[in-house]
């Protein structure tokens, strides 16, 4: 079945840095793709969702980049302030199938003043 | 500002226990899933209805879970005799479709402690 390796584990930045974290997963099949993120004691809140037929999504603060090619999927938070400390989670989906999400294992990012 | 709701939001249990924690999704979501997030992030998938059919479950869940989404009333998720091993947030989602392009909407979870 379908993995995705999420990288890094843990990521400690200043705050005005950008801070980039990737997944690859394995299932060409995958199609739908989402950047969640999760604050302590709070759901998961999504932040983008990606579809196979783009690449490159802006949002408010941070940059999601899909490469087909290589089966990977990134999140790139520009000028990450304190408010960006959570636990961030990649997630995907096949096309056919009911709907079932593989996640990433993580990345918890603080950003310090 | 979540609107999946999920109760309890602490559940507190002895080994051998029964576990029940319900979920009440989006309105209008058909699509109702269960997911187990343990104390290293790591996501498992449970099982997911559409209205009140099972669409899948894993192996763990059809041996040692009941799981119901009854017309009209909360969906549930039932461990028959808790582990220690099971003690994991339970996160619910809900969406409009099998199709994901809706991402599923998720609830606060239910955190579950085993003793």
């Amino acid at each position: 079945g379908e993995q995705v390796e999420q990288r890094p584990p843990h990521l400690s930045v200043r705050e005005g840095d950008s801070a980039f974290i990737t997944c690859t997963y394995t299932d060409p099949n995958s199609y739908y793709f989402f950047w969640y993120k999760q604050e302590p004691g709070a759901s998961l809140q999504l932040l983008m969702k990606v579809f196979s037929s783009t690449e490159i999504n802006e949002g408010q603060g941070f940059t999601v980049l899909l490469n087909k090619k290589d089966k990977q999927l990134s999140l790139n938070l520009t000028a990450a302030h304190p408010g960006d400390s959570a636990a961030y989670f990649c997630a995907v989906s096949a096309r056919t199938n009911t709907g079932k999400l593989t996640f990433g294992d993580g990345t918890v990012l603080t950003v310090k003043p | 500002n979540s609107k999946v709701i999920q109760t309890p939001r602490y559940l507190v249990k002895g080994q051998g226990q029964k576990a029940k924690m319900r979920c009440i999704p989006e309105k209008g979501h058909p699509v109702v899933f269960w997911y187990q997030q343990n104390k290293n992030n790591e996501f498992k998938f449970l099982i997911n209805f559409q209205n009140q059919e099972v669409l899948q479950q894993i192996d763990m869940t059809e041996k040692r879970f009941s799981a119901e989404c009854p017309s009209n009333s909360p969906c549930s998720l039932e461990i028959q005799s808790s582990e220690a091993g099971d003690s994991a947030l339970y996160l619910c989602a809900s969406s409009l479709s099998t199709v994901n392009n809706q991402a599923p909407l998720f609830g606060e979870g239910t955190r579950l402690s085993v003793l």
